[in-house]
């Protein structure tokens, strides 16, 4: 059974760009959050969709948003990139949302 | 006070010995008790999960659930080189149910 799989793995972007991060969750899997985890806050909750709706969100400001699509896949997007959202960006899948979840091996940005 | 709350350590443990890890929360409405690992550079890999009052082994682990006291543990036994990483306690509260809310995590050296 494969794993969560978050793309792209590196990222590197300059300040005032947006980007786009995908996650694959497990099949069958159809809670997907996403986390942020720097050094200083450790792991923070960004959202949780489940079934194409956003079900909670975490105390991030409006540039940060995802999408679910149909097959349970997830995109998140942040725009107007600061040096601040430098940080290593975690996707978890769970079945339905307060089992366990499992976690891609994350995208680590660098804003420049 | 934080929701979370671990010793960050390190906890330094010799090659066989128990390793003991513990974590406090504060809400009382928890449900849900995760245990990840995480080695440096890597992303959190759930080890254990425990949903009710007791103790729940998985070979040489053990996680402990206090909901009186609002503690949870992880035992390590047999304690390996290959166990020394951070650990990262989580939890599930009721009004969130698929938000994980994490401690800083506690880092585990075994020492040969």
């Amino acid at each position: 059974k494969a794993g969560v799989t978050q793309t792209p793995r590196y990222l590197i972007k300059t300040r005032g760009q947006q980007v786009t991060l995908s996650c694959s969750p497990i099949s069958g899997h159809r809670s997907v959050s996403w986390y942020q985890q720097t050094p200083g806050q450790g792991l923070q909750f960004l959202f949780e969709y489940f079934s194409e709706t956003q079900r909670n969100k975490g105390n991030f400001p409006g540039r940060f948003s995802g999408r679910q699509f149909s097959n349970s896949r997830s995109e998140m997007n942040v725009s107007t990139l600061e040096l601040g959202d430098s940080a290593l960006y975690l996707c978890a899948s769970s079945f339905q949302g307060n089992t366990e979840a499992f976690f891609g091996q994350g995208t680590r940005l660098t804003v420049v | 006070q934080k929701e979370v709350e671990q010793n960050s350590g390190p906890l330094s443990v010799p090659e066989g010995a128990i390793a003991s890890l513990n974590c406090t929360y504060s809400d009382r409405g928890s449900q849900s008790f995760f245990w990840y690992r995480q080695y440096s550079g890597k992303s959190p890999e759930l080890i254990m999960f425990i949903y009710s009052n007791g103790d729940k082994e998985d070979g040489r682990f053990t996680a402990q659930l206090n909901k009186a006291s609002q503690y949870v543990s992880l035992l390590i036994r047999d304690s390996q080189p290959s166990d020394s990483a951070t650990y990262l306690c989580a939890v599930i509260n009721t009004g969130t149910a698929s938000k994980l809310t994490f401690g800083t995590g506690t880092r585990l050296q075994v020492t040969l």
